[in-house]
């Protein structure tokens, strides 16, 4: 079963306008990690926000934000005041447990376009 | 700044060649990654490195073997490339802390013809 559910391929965006990218994830952990990546043309994977289980609050970076949904399993990031440099593949990514193995399970990405 | 290094940009190899691929990190980082990325699969785990000389198999270790002589060198090796390990690979390394961010490399894209 996919442990990371990117459900968009692909999304368009005005510049300047708000978008959201979905994740869903799947754990019987009560303890994980939640992370969102950007990976340019340039192939470079940049990270952008993260998100514990046992966090309260909403995480929130700059002009990213991460709506937490623990009920629903979904972490999705915001991108608010799209740029013409936010154009690039996004990943969302889980990290299980304390004890759990130590890499990130990678969602299969969301290639975003910011139009002018 | 974390800084991960990769030894190639673009690497193109035969079938049946011995592929070394080299990625050093310069911030003591105890735990090191192998990535490869494919469309529409995302990145998926090879190998992973937890201290020096200690490996442990990710989702798709068939096919590559891994060497941590170093705390900041992971070598990941084909040991006989095919053509169906085109892709690219991502190097990562992060600290030991459970959920600390893992820094990447910038990838190699490898071409087995």
């Amino acid at each position: 079963a996919q442990k990371i559910t990117q459900t968009q391929p692909g999304m368009f965006v005005q510049e300047k306008e708000a978008v959201t990218l979905d994740c869903t994830y799947d754990t019987s952990d009560p303890s994980y990690g939640l992370f969102w990546y950007k990976q340019p043309s340039s192939g470079e994977m940049i990270f952008l926000i993260y998100q514990g289980s046992y966090d309260q609050q909403n995480a929130t970076e700059g002009r990213y934000s991460l709506n937490f949904q623990k009920a629903r399993k979904s972490a999705n990031l915001v991108i608010s005041a799209s740029q013409l440099g936010d154009s690039a593949m996004y990943f969302c990514a889980m990290r299980e447990g304390h004890r759990g193995r130590r890499a990130l399970t990678f969602g299969s990405g969301t290639r975003l376009q910011v139009q002018p | 700044d974390v800084k991960v290094t990769q030894s190639s940009r673009y690497l193109v190899k035969r079938t049946g060649e011995k592929v070394f691929l080299e990625c050093v990190q310069d911030m003591d980082h105890e735990n090191m990654f192998w990535y490869r990325q494919d469309p529409g699969l995302g990145l998926r785990l090879i190998y992973f490195s937890y201290d020096v000389k200690m490996k442990e198999k990710g989702d798709i270790p068939e096919g590559y073997s891994v060497s941590r002589e170093k705390k900041e060198r992971f070598s990941l090796i084909l040991e006989s490339a095919s053509t169906n390990q085109t892709s690219m690979y991502l190097c990562a390394s992060s600290t030991s802390g459970a959920y600390n961010e893992q820094f990447f490399g910038p990838g190699t894209r490898l071409t087995v013809l």
